[in-house]
């Protein structure tokens, strides 16, 4: 079946430093993918997504980028700040439907 | 972003009753609402897919007679743990998929904490 791999499950990063955080899909009929971060307890909010007609996508200071001939996608957060201290998931979409399915997530750490 | 609200926020119960979980969208209309469940330090699994007035579709794995969900109108759908058991402690989450401004996104929930003692 569908399946996304995520990389690395910790991540831990000095304030101003970047974190870049990969993942996998397996299903080439895959054609959107977001990234959530999610706070301990809280729900998960979408911070950026791309769909598959486009190579990188970027807001402020966080970046995605996707390579569909690798089935890879990863999210860049530059100047990181102790605020962005969260898990955070991939996820692909099961073909051109709006089901999704998520990675492993992700813990990063961002210390002061 | 759209806002979704989920109740209850937390909910114990005693194992063999039941439970059910509101899932809003309050500022759009959802065509399709999902529903997770959650672990400790876990990924979201999505349990099933739900489109107003019509019957929902489970993930395999997933028993239908157990986890009943309803989807009255675009913009409620409702998770019911039936008999539930300690083993159904988890987080439960929804979300709302629709239209937005220019694109068709996904919102989720708060989630719903369930306790089954």
């Amino acid at each position: 079946g569908e399946n996304v791999e995520q990389h690395p499950s910790t991540l831990s990063v000095q304030e101003g430093d970047s974190a870049v955080i990969k993942c996998t899909y397996s299903d080439s009929a895959s054609n959107y993918f977001p990234w959530y971060k999610q706070e301990l307890g809280k729900r998960p909010q979408l911070i950026i997504d791309i769909r598959s007609n486009v190579g990188e996508k970027k807001d402020q200071r966080i970046a995605v980028t996707l390579n569909k001939t690798a089935k890879h996608f990863s999210l860049h957060i530059t100047e990181t700040q102790p605020e962005d201290s969260a898990v955070y998931f991939c996820a692909a979409s099961i073909g051109d439907t709006d089901k999704l399915i998520f990675g492993t997530g992700t813990r990063l750490q961002v210390f002061p | 972003g759209a806002v979704v609200s989920q109740h209850p926020s937390r909910v114990i119960c005693k194992s063999g009753t039941s439970v059910k979980i509101e899932c809003r969208s309050l500022d759009f209309q959802a065509t399709t609402m999902f529903w997770y469940r959650q672990f400790p330090k876990q990924s979201l699994m999505l349990m099933a897919t739900s489109n107003e007035g019509s019957k929902a579709t489970y993930e395999q794995g997933v028993e239908k007679d157990k986890f009943l969900i309803n989807h009255a109108s675009l913009t409620l759908s409702t998770l019911t743990v039936t008999s539930a058991h300690p083993e159904d402690s988890s987080f439960y989450i929804c979300s709302a998929a629709g239209w937005g401004k220019t694109l068709y996104e996904q919102y989720f929930g708060p989630g719903t904490r369930l306790t089954v003692t």
